[in-house]
């Protein structure tokens, strides 16, 4: 069972817009809304970011996006702030009813 | 407010078990589904099952077929993850998250993790 396919890294400056990606496969990314992403910061748990693809929990800044086109679905963050530094996961809805992570992306805020 | 509140850091030698429980308070137990998640240190995470506390029903990773059971007890609303013949590998940060409402596909609600190490 193989994770979902993230950007090991990607770097911002602040006030600048970046884009993590989440590839898989048929199986789950392209044929279910079901994608989340997580924030989480060094010793903490992680944190719901978005959900069904394209919602934002209360609470969450609207400079967080979500977006999805076929097998890949997309995270994009506006407005780079110095605290977005963090790792970022995806998660999805399979098809087995089981559900994957992608293996992480830390982004830096430079 | 929601709280799910974990057991404590293990130290297990190999080919032990270890079983961490997840105590939920402030909404209705039986409502929502538990996933169970890990995470090794300095790695991702990783996703190993969910548990349906009304039924009981389960659906585990493949990757930890035959070595992980996850139960519950409406009772004291608590959901436990046993994980057994354990390697060295399996050193992580165990962590419970409750689904959200709507789609029940997203974690929403997480616990504060239980730190599992195994060492001979």
């Amino acid at each position: 069972q193989s994770a979902l396919t993230q950007p090991a890294s990607v770097s911002g400056s602040p006030g600048q817009s970046i884009t993590i990606s989440c590839t898989g496969t048929s199986s789950d990314v392209g044929n279910y809304d079901y994608v989340s992403w997580y924030q989480q910061h060094p010793g903490q748990a992680p944190r719901l970011m978005i959900y069904d693809v394209s919602n934002r929990p209360s609470g969450v800044s609207d400079r967080f996006s979500g977006s999805k086109s076929g097998n890949t679905a997309s995270l994009t963050i506006s407005g780079l702030q110095a605290e977005d530094e963090a790792f970022y996961y995806c998660c999805s809805y399979r098809s087995d009813n089981t559900r994957v992570f992608g293996g992480g992306t830390k982004l830096t805020v430079l | 407010q929601v709280q799910l509140v974990q057991s404590g850091a293990e130290v297990k030698k190999p080919g032990a078990s270890v079983k961490v429980s997840c105590k939920a308070s402030g909404y209705m137990f039986t409502s929502y589904f538990m996933h169970w998640v890990r995470q090794p240190p300095g790695q991702g995470l990783e996703w190993m099952g969910l548990i349906n506390p009304t039924g009981g029903s389960i659906s585990y990773s493949q990757k930890f077929q035959g070595r992980v059971t996850m139960t519950r007890d409406t009772s004291t609303g608590t959901v436990y993850m046993e994980l057994s013949s354990l390697r060295f590998e399996d050193t992580a940060v165990y962590y419970c998250a409750r689904v959200g409402s709507g789609s029940n596909e997203y974690f929403f609600h997480w616990g504060q993790g239980t730190l599992v190490t195994v060492s001979s």
